[in-house]
């Protein structure tokens, strides 16, 4: 299994710029989730979602959608870029079914100016 | 809101020494405290983990310990080796089963050969 795989690895967007960050697993789990990592912060959540179809917002989810058409994929939307989403951004799936271990991505390190 | 404290923020040891990262929540309902560990350039992984019916857990070099009274759980590292140099993240779950969690702030764990 590749786990969870995370594209691209870095990117460097304009104010206003649009874009959608991409994220796949092949372990069929059910949940997956979007975590942005600030410098010297713990990781935060954007956005969850417990299954195809099904989505929800976390604790820090305004100027990001996302959608939950498979459950491979799990792609995160920034419409606008501001330079307050500077971040560098995992994603993660666990099964559930009373197992929690969650399964991180490798990252996705952005840069608005 | 609910939080999670997380000290301290870096720790140095000899090569060899014991290592003691501590963390304190605040949502009562908490049941699940999984410790992560991040190394440069990479997505988090599990190293260990604690239910809140258990006091302590232990894993080679690594353990767990809980404290449900205190709100209080620590990872301990013995005889620490370079490549446990890493960022360490604890976490707990946002109530019972939600398998959402709330991360500590890291700590930057180096150890010096």
């Amino acid at each position: 299994n590749a786990g969870v795989t995370q594209t691209p690895k870095f990117r460097i967007l304009k104010i206003g710029q649009s874009m959608t960050l991409q994220c796949t697993q092949d372990m069929n789990h059910n949940y997956m989730y979007w975590y942005r990592q600030d410098p010297g912060m713990g990781l935060k959540l954007i956005y969850y979602s417990v299954g195809a179809g099904i989505t929800d917002k976390g604790e820090v989810p305004n100027g990001y959608n996302v959608s939950r058409s498979t459950t491979e994929d799990f792609p995160l939307r920034l419409e606008l870029a501001a330079p307050s989403q500077t971040s560098v951004y995992f994603c993660a799936s666990n099964i559930g079914r009373r197992q929690e271990t969650q399964y991180f991505g490798p990252g996705t390190r952005l840069l608005v100016l | 809101g609910e939080n999670v404290e997380q000290h301290p923020s870096t720790l140095s040891v000899q090569e060899g020494d014991s290592a003691v990262i501590k963390c304190t929540y605040s949502d009562s309902a908490s049941n699940y405290f999984p410790w992560y560990k991040q190394e440069l350039g990479k997505g988090p992984q599990l190293i260990i983990d604690i239910r809140s019916n258990v006091g302590e857990k232990k894993d080679q070099r690594i353990a767990v310990t809980l404290n449900k009274t205190a709100k209080h759980f620590s990872l301990h590292i013995t005889e620490t080796q370079p490549e446990d140099s890493a960022v360490y993240f604890c976490a707990a779950s946002r109530g019972a089963g939600t398998y959402k969690y709330i991360f500590g702030t890291g700590t930057r764990l180096k150890v010096l050969a």
